[in-house]
């Protein structure tokens, strides 16, 4: 079974550029998580998709951040402008929904982004 | 809110020491708890998950147990290897929500 995909796996850009960030699910899995990882912390919830809805956006800074998940498939994650402390680990993961059970998260690479 | 928190790192110990990593959680209701791993240049990988309260989550000879009387997930393995050498993460959920992390501890095992 393939993992969760993401891509690139770095990026390095100037501030005030934008940038975008792509994941592809396992196949089946309905819900779609995008984790920020700054180094030294843990991942932090940014947005929680499920299908092509939104669960869970409350901690994503949407003046500058936007997420979609068309179809209900594959997500993009977008910045812009971004900001030097948007430099971090971008974390992708999903996992089934059964109704009143903790499914297992599966997270991917991850991209790194450095902005400079 | 919930929130997690962990031992501060980096531990650093020999090969075959006795390891544990210690976590606290604060949460509403009864969340299911995790630890997982990242090693060096990869993503995060679940290593061992306890759904209810008494229950002992095991892999690869690490094992920790829910406590839900001192609110504790302490990981702990009797006999470390250099392979076990990553970054630890302590975690929460309840359902299909997000997961709530703890900062990590750096593990560093020496031959």
């Amino acid at each position: 079974e393939a993992g969760v995909a993401q891509s690139p796996r770095y990026k390095i850009i100037e501030k005030r550029q934008s940038v975008a960030f792509w994941c592809n699910p396992i196949s089946g899995h309905a819900t779609l998580y995008w984790y920020q990882q700054i180094l030294g912390q843990g991942p932090k919830l940014l947005i929680q998709f499920q299908n092509n809805g939104v669960v869970d956006d409350s901690q994503l800074p949407k003046d500058r951040f936007s997420a979609e998940r068309l179809k209900g498939v594959d997500s993009t994650l977008k910045i812009q402008p971004a900001k030097l402390e948007d430099s971090a680990v971008y974390l992708c993961a999903s996992s089934l929904v059964t109704s009143g059970v903790t499914d297992e998260q599966y997270f991917g690479p991850g991209t790194r982004l450095t902005v400079t | 809110g919930n929130s997690v928190t962990q031992m501060e790192g980096p531990v650093t110990l020999s090969e075959e020491a006795f390891l544990t990593i210690n976590c606290t959680y604060t949460a509403t209701g009864y969340p299911s708890l995790f630890w997982y791993v990242q090693y060096p240049g990869e993503g995060l990988q679940l290593l061992l998950k306890a759904t209810k309260a008494d229950d002992k989550g095991s892999n690869k000879g690490f094992e920790a147990t829910y406590r839900k009387e001192t609110t504790s997930f302490h990981l702990e393995k009797g006999s470390v290897q250099v392979s076990d050498s990553a970054v630890y993460f302590c975690a929460l959920r309840r359902g299909a929500g997000k997961s709530t992390f703890g900062d990590g501890t750096t593990l560093t095992v020496k031959p």
